[in-house]
């Protein structure tokens, strides 16, 4: 299988603990993005990525959260002190460069007790 | 900021029967993308239309990227049952992709 691939597919964690998942992008796209989806909405942008430079963050991007690239091929996103509204599916997705169309792994799904 | 706008919000219909969905925005996009999600999963890429008045068709799938880049419209001919799912626009701005609400679709047995 050569798509986006994310671990863990489902997270159940205690408010205030730290959790972190991983994104596998298709090999030959060198950009990578991350996006939060929540019930009844659409995904919506967080962070991404071209090779291993995170170029912007979102607004919903708190103090919180970080996301890596360390050597331009997987990611990893990570909260710290998980709060209630954190419980969302968290979707990974990768290009080509320039206006080319996103392909999305399957996401991770965040619950927070 | 840039918002989608789809309609219908959720559509119940017979096997068979032809479906029509669009998406409005406010702002000029410069592509437009429409995806499938299906309970679970993320979303998949069903169409990419790249030029203002194009039309394009993916089997029984048929997307049009409006002349004034600020809507599109999709429509799925024949539905059958694994045609059921979350529909959404998007459209591609600085670098990130803007998503509608969603059109959830339901065949009826």
């Amino acid at each position: 299988d050569t798509g986006v691939s994310q671990n863990p597919r489902h997270k159940i964690t205690k408010r205030g603990q730290n959790v972190t998942f991983r994104c596998d992008p298709i090999s030959e796209h060198n950009r990578l993005y991350w996006y939060r989806q929540t019930l009844g909405q659409g995904p919506e942008f967080l962070t991404y990525f071209q090779n291993e430079a995170q170029l912007e963050k979102s607004r919903l991007l708190s103090d919180r959260f970080s996301a890596e690239r360390p050597k331009g091929s997987f990611s990893t996103l990570e909260i710290q002190r998980t709060e209630q509204g954190d419980s969302a599916m968290y979707l990974c997705a990768s290009s080509h460069e320039g206006n080319q169309p996103q392909h999305f792994g399957d996401g991770t799904r965040l619950s927070i007790l | 900021g840039q918002q989608l706008n789809q309609s219908p919000q959720s559509m119940f219909i017979q096997e068979g029967e032809d479906v029509s969905m669009n998406c409005t925005s406010s702002s000029i996009f410069n592509t437009w993308l429409w995806y499938k999600q299906d309970p679970g999963e993320g979303p998949v890429l069903l169409i990419a239309l790249y030029k203002a008045g194009e039309l394009t068709s993916n089997g029984r799938l048929t997307a049009q990227f409006g002349i004034t880049r600020k809507d599109s419209f999709l429509n799925i001919s024949a539905s059958i049952p694994s045609d059921v799912g979350i529909y959404f626009c998007a459209g591609h701005w600085d670098d990130k992709i803007i998503f509608g609400k969603g059109t959830r679709l339901h065949i009826l047995p």
